[in-house]
């Protein structure tokens, strides 16, 4: 079985200051990982994933992640943060197994990142 | 083009009463997946559509839920006699088959229990 564990339900941070929302995951199989993001009543959007290759992500607003499987970790980093990327993040993982493409996403429980001026 | 959506985007309903929620997903996506975002469960993974195989249901957590997807597109998630606790948002994904793992998120609809 997999679970997916997100250390801080919130973090409160200064605009234009750097951020780190935490994310550790527990399997028995490798994954491919994933972080989406959930703006204020609209629905969950894909921000970035890893599924092979580099294990440094990067999405095309700014925010990066790292693959570090003796960690079992997936952080989400971004050295500046402006006002609009409040929002809900979630870390996510399928598990690599074989199964006709199915992909059922196991969520964390998210963390609210609040971005103030 | 158009995204995936879901009718209605609230929905209150009275204890017991049944509700039919519906996903429209983003055309050729071969599958579509419900989850369920609620405070105190987080996110969690409903019931899977993939083309002709027969659905996969385990995430569903009591017999009085159930869904349907006809003609390979539009689905239904029908809740029987519901109660307090289904009180939830309720999200619809859809994808394309492949080695992208991608699946796009409907807005979810607001579902209240009263």
């Amino acid at each position: 079985a997999q679970s997916v564990t997100q250390l801080d339900s919130q973090v409160p941070v200064f605009e234009e200051a750097p951020v780190e929302l935490r994310c550790n995951y527990s399997s028995s199989v490798s994954v491919y990982l994933f972080w989406y993001v959930q703006y204020p009543n609209q629905g969950l959007q894909l921000l970035l994933k890893y599924l092979s290759g580099s294990t440094l992500v990067e999405s095309i607003n700014g925010f990066e992640a790292e693959f570090n499987k003796s960690q079992t970790s997936f952080h989400l980093r971004k050295p500046s943060v402006h006002i609009s990327d409040t929002a809900e993040y979630f870390c996510a993982v399928i598990p690599r197994v074989f199964s006709g493409g199915y992909n059922k996403l196991i969520f964390g429980a998210g963390t609210r990142l609040a971005v103030h001026p | 083009g158009a995204g995936v959506s879901q009718s209605p985007s609230n929905k209150v309903t009275e204890k017991g009463k049944d509700v039919e929620l519906r996903c429209d997903p983003i055309s050729g996506h071969t599958a579509l997946y419900w989850y369920r975002q609620s405070l105190g469960q987080g996110l969690e993974f409903l019931i899977y559509f993939q083309g002709n195989s027969a659905p996969d249901k385990s995430g569903l957590p009591s017999d009085r839920f159930s869904a349907e997807r006809t003609g390979g597109s539009v689905s239904t998630l029908t809740i029987q006699r519901t109660q307090q606790e289904d009180s939830a948002v309720y999200l619809c994904a859809s994808s394309l088959l492949g080695l992208s793992y991608e699946q796009y998120f409907g807005p979810g609809t607001r579902l209240t229990v009263t």
